[in-house]
């Protein structure tokens, strides 16, 4: 099974709302990662945790937060977004190598739309 | 200061010919390099890697090829297929889970 799954796959919230998204691998992967991608721009990594600790935060706003519950979960709180942060949230995983790296498997995204 | 390049934003191919895409890097610590494929509203899909210690890695249709020297590397698909119209990233990473990804080529492939 080398699928990763995301929910909600569309979400609309307004600036003054919180919301969270989620992601889910059942690969045995102890990395996951999430990226933002927005129109015609490749995907940017926004964070990265390995054995459920942060390891990368690419120096996100604090109204980005993520959260590692477990190996297999992977959240990403919202909370008085802009309109700017409308993007495609990707969410991957991958295997841990030490000082390398594997190959990220991606879930479909969260279209995100901030009003 | 884009690290990874992909200097065609798109390319477009007779069905059963070659498609050849192309990447370049900048930063001499990128020592692992990989291929996605992007579909529209999709996320992106793992195609083939290939590590600074191999010059080629192949994987059916797809070949990846690596001159670190000129700090370049392609990907070829033979014979391209309608179902490889596509966004392709190249991404590269230096040593630990980060990958950096280039700007992307559209492929179209021509029936």
């Amino acid at each position: 099974d080398t699928e990763v799954t995301q929910t909600p796959k569309h979400l609309v919230m307004g600036m003054t709302n919180k919301k969270s998204l989620k992601c889910e691998q059942h690969m045995g992967h102890r990395a996951m990662y999430w990226y933002k991608q927005k129109a015609k721009k490749p995907p940017e990594l926004m964070f990265v945790y390995s054995y459920e600790k942060l390891s990368i935060n690419e120096s996100v706003p604090s109204r980005f937060s993520p959260e590692c519950p477990n190996s297999s979960l992977l959240n990403l709180h919202l909370h008085a977004l802009q309109p700017e942060d409308s993007a495609l949230y990707l969410c991957a995983s991958s295997q841990v190598r030490l000082a390398a790296a594997y190959e990220q498997y991606f879930g479909p995204g969260t279209r995100l739309t901030v009003t | 200061d884009q690290q990874v390049k992909q200097n065609s934003p798109s390319l477009s191919v007779q069905e059963g010919r070659i498609s050849i895409l192309n990447c370049d890097y900048t930063n001499s610590m990128f020592d692992y390099f990989l291929w996605y494929k992007k579909y529209p509203a999709e996320g992106p899909t793992f195609l083939i890697s290939i590590s600074s210690i191999k010059d080629k890695n192949e994987d059916g249709r797809f070949t990846v090829f690596l001159n670190k020297s000129a700090k370049h590397l392609s990907l070829h698909i033979v014979p391209s297929q309608p179902g490889d119209s596509a966004v392709y990233f190249c991404a590269a990473s230096g040593g630990n889970e980060k990958l950096t990804f280039g700007t992307g080529t559209r492929l179209t492939i021509i029936p």
